[in-house]
């Protein structure tokens, strides 16, 4: 059984930093890509950031470019966000996802199955 | 940035009627559309990809259909245990991936 398990979220102060972490099982984790997607309290849901298999492809939302990083260890099965400069419109609970789909002409196109419970991450005074 | 629009925003349906969800897309995103649930407190569920494929274990009264801009979940014969947020998530034209605003399904 696929199962993903977030961890390291809290409360952190504005311009703070915080890590998260997505420990994996159930899969091959290296052959699969990764993402974080966010969803504010009472809010729908914000695609963040995804990894590929190889740790240099990446992207990230306009609105956390150049403060978050998303990165993997293969080695420990484990899925990361360094969160920088963290601000309070960046409260929200970061669920980590299975990236699924299928490549065509160098692109791959991605949905998101499964999804880990989620972390909290409260960014206040 | 492609924009995800659903509708209604709400929905009441009473048990063992039908729904539809409708989701419209800002540009074509061809076929590249995917429906997830979301139930309080819990993390989102997929449910369809590719438009109109049911993911493993969903249930045949889900079923999803529409491609290019328009597209539609279709919940046939509701029970009580569908009454969650329904979000459409594009995956054609990315960065970023974006999402539906949701729409809230109640069982009167």
């Amino acid at each position: 059984e696929v199962q993903l398990l977030e961890s390291g979220g809290g409360l952190v102060q504005p311009g703070g930093s915080l890590r998260l972490s997505c420990a994996a099982s159930g899969f091959t984790f290296s052959s699969s890509a990764m993402s974080w997607v966010r969803q504010a309290p009472g809010k729908g849901l914000e695609w963040v950031s995804i990894i590929g298999t190889r740790t240099g492809n990446t992207y990230n939302a306009d609105s956390v470019k150049g403060r978050f990083t998303i990165s993997r260890d293969n080695s420990k099965n484990t899925l990361y966000l360094q969160m920088n400069s963290l601000r309070a419109e960046d409260t929200a609970m970061y669920y980590c996802a299975k990236a699924e789909g299928y490549c065509s002409g160098g692109t791959c196109y991605r949905y998101f199955d499964p999804w880990g419970q989620g972390t909290l991450v409260t960014v206040s005074s | 940035e492609i924009v995800m629009t659903q509708s209604p925003a709400t929905l009441s349906v009473s048990p063992g009627e039908r729904a539809t969800l409708s989701c419209r897309a800002s540009q074509s995103v061809s076929s590249n559309v995917a429906w997830y649930q979301q139930k309080p407190g819990q993390a989102p569920r997929l449910l369809i990809y590719g438009a109109s494929t049911r993911a493993t274990g969903i249930p045949a009264r889900f079923s999803g259909s529409g491609s290019g801009t328009e597209f539609s979940l279709t919940i046939s014969s509701l029970q009580s245990e569908d009454s969650a947020i329904y979000y459409c998530q594009q995956y054609y034209n990315w960065p970023p991936y974006t999402f539906g605003q949701g729409t809230n399904l109640e069982i009167k």
